[in-house]
């Protein structure tokens, strides 16, 4: 099992531009989520999923979309790229929606100008 | 609001030491009070969870104190050494509810000097 993986692992954007960050499991995980860390702030949820076609915001969805077509793949959309996105951005899976243990991908760096 | 607080932010202690992160949260929902580790340039990973129908769980030299009453709960890291140098997140859930997504605190960075 390849576990969690996201492409790209680092992206630099400039104001203004779009792009879509990649995730996808392989162990038939039921719930995927979104979340960037900044410094000092913690993981802070965007978006997350409790099954194909189903999503729902978290705290920080603003300035992000979301789509979940597959049980496999969660992508998240930046549709006019802002500075205040530049951090690292991670997806998590995990069989169970009810606080069982998540697994995170490695993260995409994302810098925007 | 913050569902989980952690404290502190930064962590300094010395190999062989005892590092201590300690979290408190309100919700008296959550039920399942899991910690991650993360390494530089990597995502987190579970490292020790614990829920509150026991007050501790050790697993190694990781335990987890938990006090349902004060609604706080803490990791010990006994006999530190310089691998475990990473930055640790508390974080809580009810498994309870629709949702039962994770709370994260802040996270501490720690550092273990050799």
């Amino acid at each position: 099992n390849a576990g969690v993986t996201q492409t790209p692992k680092f992206q630099v954007l400039k104001t203004g531009q779009s792009m879509t960050l990649q995730c996808a499991q392989d162990m038939n995980h039921e719930y995927m989520s979104w979340y960037r860390q900044d410094p000092g702030m913690g993981l802070r949820l965007i978006h997350y999923s409790v099954g194909a076609g189903i999503t729902d915001q978290g705290e920080v969805p603003n300035g992000y979309n979301v789509s979940r077509s597959t049980t496999e793949d969660f992508p998240l959309r930046l549709l006019s790229a802002a500075p205040s996105q530049t951090s690292v951005y991670f997806c998590a899976s995990s069989y169970y929606a009810r606080g069982e243990t998540q697994y995170f991908g490695p993260g995409t760096r994302l810098l925007v100008l | 609001q913050q569902q989980v607080k952690q404290s502190p932010q930064s962590l300094i202690v010395q190999k062989g030491g005892i590092s201590i992160i300690n979290c408190a949260y309100e919700n008296t929902a959550f039920d399942y009070f899991p910690w991650y580790q993360q390494f530089p340039g990597k995502g987190p990973a579970l490292l020790i969870a614990i829920r509150p129908d026991v007050s501790e769980k050790k697993e190694g030299r990781f335990t987890i104190s938990f006090n349902k009453s004060a609604k706080q709960f803490s990791l010990h890291i006994m006999d530190s050494q310089p691998g475990d140098s990473a930055t640790y997140f508390c974080a809580a859930a009810d498994r309870g509810s629709t949702l039962g997504r994770l709370y994260f605190g802040r996270g501490t960075q720690l550092t273990v000097w050799p």
